[in-house]
């Protein structure tokens, strides 16, 4: 299995409060990624980061912000969170040096914004 | 912009039966994956599509592209209780390996006894 650890695995937090997520990978991609998952709309890319430092915006970016400062850390953030981000969070990774590697996710962050 | 659709989004079948599930996708993309999640899991990759024509086969499950006609297909073979989950086909944006994935909704496989 990949080494991808997603932190918190589970939070419930109120409207307006800033919440941060953590992606962590031992596998030195350079690739990573964020997701949502919703029912009915598989999943959707939030951001993506191509290199430290180096990010760029996904199909559903508004309201969310990321930083990567080294290889190993995504960091996802909801400013102020809405109950319209209650959702699962997804971290991906991939080695895109070759196309015949899939992308290799976390288990997933459930978050809860009442 | 990239679209994917998955058909059917529901699929309940019965033990031994054989079933396909359909992905389309609306402009060209050299690359397409199928993923396996299973209730409250991460996704789990089955098969990564590259060519046109291209045929991979793990146990009853057999997946193919046809480029040409922006149609991936998974084929299930005498299902079993195991292949209940959802499956999802997700297209890489553009040709190249710098190209982001859109999703499809997935098909979510019910196989009764």
């Amino acid at each position: 299995d990949a080494g991808i650890t997603q932190s918190p695995r589970h939070k419930v937090t109120e409207t307006g409060t800033p919440v941060t997520l953590r992606c962590h990978q031992t596998e030195n991609h350079r690739y990573m990624y964020w997701y949502r998952q919703d029912p009915g709309h598989g999943l959707r890319l939030i951001h993506y980061s191509y290199g430290v430092k180096d990010t760029d915006k996904g199909e559903v970016s508004d309201g969310y912000s990321v930083s990567r400062s080294k290889t190993e850390d995504f960091l996802l953030t909801l400013e102020s969170a809405t109950s319209s981000q209650t959702s699962v969070y997804f971290c991906a990774i991939s080695d895109r040096t070759s196309s015949n590697q899939p992308q290799h996710f976390g288990d997933g962050t459930r978050l809860s914004i009442l | 912009e990239l679209k994917v659709e998955q058909n059917p989004l529901f699929l309940s079948m019965q033990e031994g039966k054989n079933y396909t599930i359909y992905c389309n996708y609306s402009t060209t993309s050299d690359r397409l994956y199928w993923y396996r999640q299973d209730p409250g899991k991460s996704l789990e990759s089955l098969f990564v599509l590259l060519s046109n024509g291209a045929v991979k086969q793990e146990g009853r499950l057999m997946a193919s592209l046809d480029t040409k006609a922006r149609l991936s297909t998974l084929h299930i073979t005498a299902a079993v209780h195991d292949l209940s989950a959802t499956y999802f086909c997700a297209v890489a944006t553009y040709p190249g390996s710098q190209g982001n994935l859109i999703f499809g909704k997935g098909t979510k496989l019910s196989v009764k006894p």
